[in-house]
C-alpha cells in the first residue's frame, strides 16, 4: 500500500524556468509533509516542510503548496538551476513519532 | 542541524555473511532511525533505535535479521545478518535535530548511506 506517491519518475526543465514536482498521499492522519533532495552517493538533504494547517510555505526559490482536500502537495522551484538536478523525495509524517513515509522520488534534470 | 557519519560507505559482501554499519551523530539526539532504499525504490523505515532499550521494528523487519544497538545518544549500529542478494540496498541512518537549542519541526537528517552489494 503506497501511502505517498510521486507519479512522475522524471522531469526535465530548462534553466531559469519553473520546476513543479508533485506528490499525492492517501492517509489523512499525516499532519506534516517534507521535501528532500538527494544527489548520487549522498544521503537525502532536507529542503522544506509544511504543516497540515498551512497551504503554502516559502523558502527562497522553493515553495511547497498543500491541498488537503485533494491530498496533494507540490514543490515549486523558481528559477531552476542546473545544480538543482537531483532526485526529489516527498515525505509525510505524523502517524507515528519520528516516522516518515516517503514517495518513490522524481529525478529532476535542469538543462543549461 | 545534525551531522551524521556512516561507515562503511559501501561494501561487497558474500551470501550468508553479516555486516555491521556504524552511525555517529555529532550531537546528542533523542531519536535515531534506520532506513533502507532498495534499488529503484523509495526509502523504507526499518526500525527506531532506542537508547537503552530494544529497537522498535516496522512491519516486515525483525530483530534476528537486523539487530540494532544504541548504546548512547550519539551512536547506533545496524547489522544485516545472514545476507542474501535481496539485501543489496542502501542503508541510511537518520536522526532528529539536536536535543539542545532548536525546535523539532519533524524533519530528519540523514547520513550519506551505506551501499551494500551481496553476491
Amino acid at each position: 500500500d503506497q501511502q505517498v506517491k510521486q507519479n512522475s519518475p522524471s522531469l526535465s526543465v530548462q534553466e531559469g524556468r519553473i520546476s513543479i514536482l508533485n506528490c499525492d498521499y492517501t492517509n489523512s492522519m499525516f499532519d506534516y509533509f517534507l521535501w528532500y533532495k538527494k544527489y548520487p552517493a549522498e544521503g537525502p538533504t532536507f529542503l522544506i516542510s509544511i504543516s497540515s494547517i498551512k497551504d503554502k510555505n516559502e523558502d527562497g526559490r522553493f515553495t511547497v503548496f498543500l491541498n488537503k482536500s485533494a491530498k496533494h502537495l507540490s514543490l515549486h522551484i523558481v528559477p531552476s538551476q542546473p545544480g538543482d538536478s537531483a532526485v526529489y523525495f516527498c515525505a509525510a509524517g505524523g502517524t507515528s513519532y519520528g516516522k516518515l513515509t516517503f514517495g518513490q522520488g522524481t529525478i529532476l534534470t535542469v538543462h543549461p | 542541524s545534525a551531522v551524521i557519519s556512516q561507515k562503511p560507505s559501501r561494501d561487497i559482501c558474500q551470501r550468508g555473511t553479516s555486516l555491521t554499519i556504524q552511525c555517529q551523530v555529532d550531537s546528542q539526539v533523542t531519536m535515531m532511525f534506520w532506513y533502507r532504499q532498495q534499488p529503484g525504490q523509495s526509502l523504507t523505515l526499518i526500525a527506531t533505535a532506542n537508547q537503552g532499550s530494544e529497537a522498535t521494528y516496522e512491519s516486515g523487519f525483525v530483530i534476528d535479521k537486523f539487530p540494532i544497538s544504541r548504546p548512547n545518544l550519539t551512536f547506533s549500529t545496524l547489522t544485516v545478518s545472514n545476507m542474501s542478494p535481496e539485501d543489496s540496498s542502501i542503508y541510511l541512518c537518520s536522526a532528529e535535530g539536536p536535543l539542545a537549542g532548536g525546535t523539532n519541526t519533524g524533519e530528519l537528517f540523514f547520513g550519506e548511506g551505506s551501499r551494500l552489494t551481496v553476491l
